[in-house]
C-alpha cells in the first residue's frame, strides 16, 4: 500500500497570503489530522477529519481550518499567514477510533 | 488532561551501548502510549504502540519499551545503538476512550551516536 502523501513538500509564502495544503491518506483509511511542528511548540495537533466531518480540534485560531472529501483526501487552509506559521505541517491516516496514525512526510512553509 | 513528559532534549549513546529514553505520562485512564521516530526533512514513524495487551513491547529496529503503571511511565531501550539510530524520538499518548483520534505528542529528544 502507498503511504501517506502531501503536497506541496515545499512552500514559500509571504504575510499576509493564504495557503492550501493537501493530504491524501492510505487507501482505505477514513480519519484525516493534522499536526503543526515548530521548533518552539513541538507537536502540535490541529484538527481531525473522519468521513469529511471535523471530529475533533485543537487549540488553534480560527484561521486554520480544512475539510475532507469523499475520498478522504483532506486539504488544510491558512489564511492571513503569520510569520509565526511557518513550521512542519504533519498529515496523519488511520482506518478509524483509536487506530494507529501514519505519517507523511509533511509540508515544510516558510513565511516571508 | 493528558500529557507526556520526556526528560532529557538530548541524549547522546557510543555505538553498541544501550539506549535509554524516557517518558511518563499523565492520564486519567489507561491511555494508548507509542514512541515514533523522525530522522530529518521526514515525517515520523511509529516504533511501537502499547495497547494494554502486554507491558513490554516489541517494536521495529530492535527497540522495546515497557509499561509500568506504578511509574506512569513508558521508557524506550535498544539494546546496542546503531549509527543509524540517531534521530529525533518522541512519545505519545492519546486517549483510548475518545471517539476522536488525538495524539499528544511530547517535547522530543535528540538521539546522537558516537562512533
Amino acid at each position: 500500500k502507498a503511504g501517506v502523501t502531501q503536497t506541496p513538500r515545499y512552500l514559500i509564502k509571504t504575510r499576509g497570503q493564504q495557503v492550501t495544503l493537501s493530504c491524501s491518506p492510505i487507501s482505505g483509511h477514513r480519519s484525516v489530522s493534522w499536526y503543526q511542528q515548530t521548533p518552539g511548540q513541538g507537536l502540535q495537533f490541529l484538527f481531525e477529519y473522519f468521513s469529511e466531518t471535523q471530529r475533533n480540534k485543537g487549540n488553534f485560531p480560527g484561521r486554520f481550518s480544512g475539510r475532507q472529501f469523499s475520498n478522504s483526501r483532506s486539504e488544510m487552509n491558512v489564511s492571513t499567514l503569520e510569520l509565526g506559521d511557518s513550521a512542519l505541517y504533519l498529515c496523519a491516516s488511520s482506518s478509524g477510533v483509536s487506530d494507529t496514525q501514519y505519517f507523511g512526510p509533511g509540508t515544510r512553509l516558510t513565511v516571508l | 488532561a493528558q500529557s507526556v513528559t520526556q526528560l532529557g532534549s538530548h541524549v547522546s549513546v557510543s555505538e553498541g551501548a544501550l539506549v535509554l529514553l524516557r517518558c511518563n505520562y499523565s492520564s486519567s485512564v489507561p491511555p494508548y502510549l507509542f514512541w515514533y521516530v523522525q530522522y530529518p526533512n521526514q515525517g515520523l514513524q511509529l516504533l511501537l504502540k502499547y495497547t494494554s495487551a502486554a507491558t513490554l513491547v516489541k517494536g521495529i529496529n530492535g527497540f522495546e519499551a515497557e509499561f509500568k503503571k506504578s511509574e506512569t511511565s513508558f521508557h524506550l531501550t535498544k539494546p546496542s545503538a546503531h549509527m543509524s539510530d540517531a534521530a529525533e524520538y518522541f512519545c505519545a499518548v492519546s486517549d483510548r476512550d475518545s471517539s476522536a483520534s488525538k495524539i499528544i505528542f511530547g517535547s522530543g529528544t535528540r538521539l546522537s551516536i558516537r562512533p
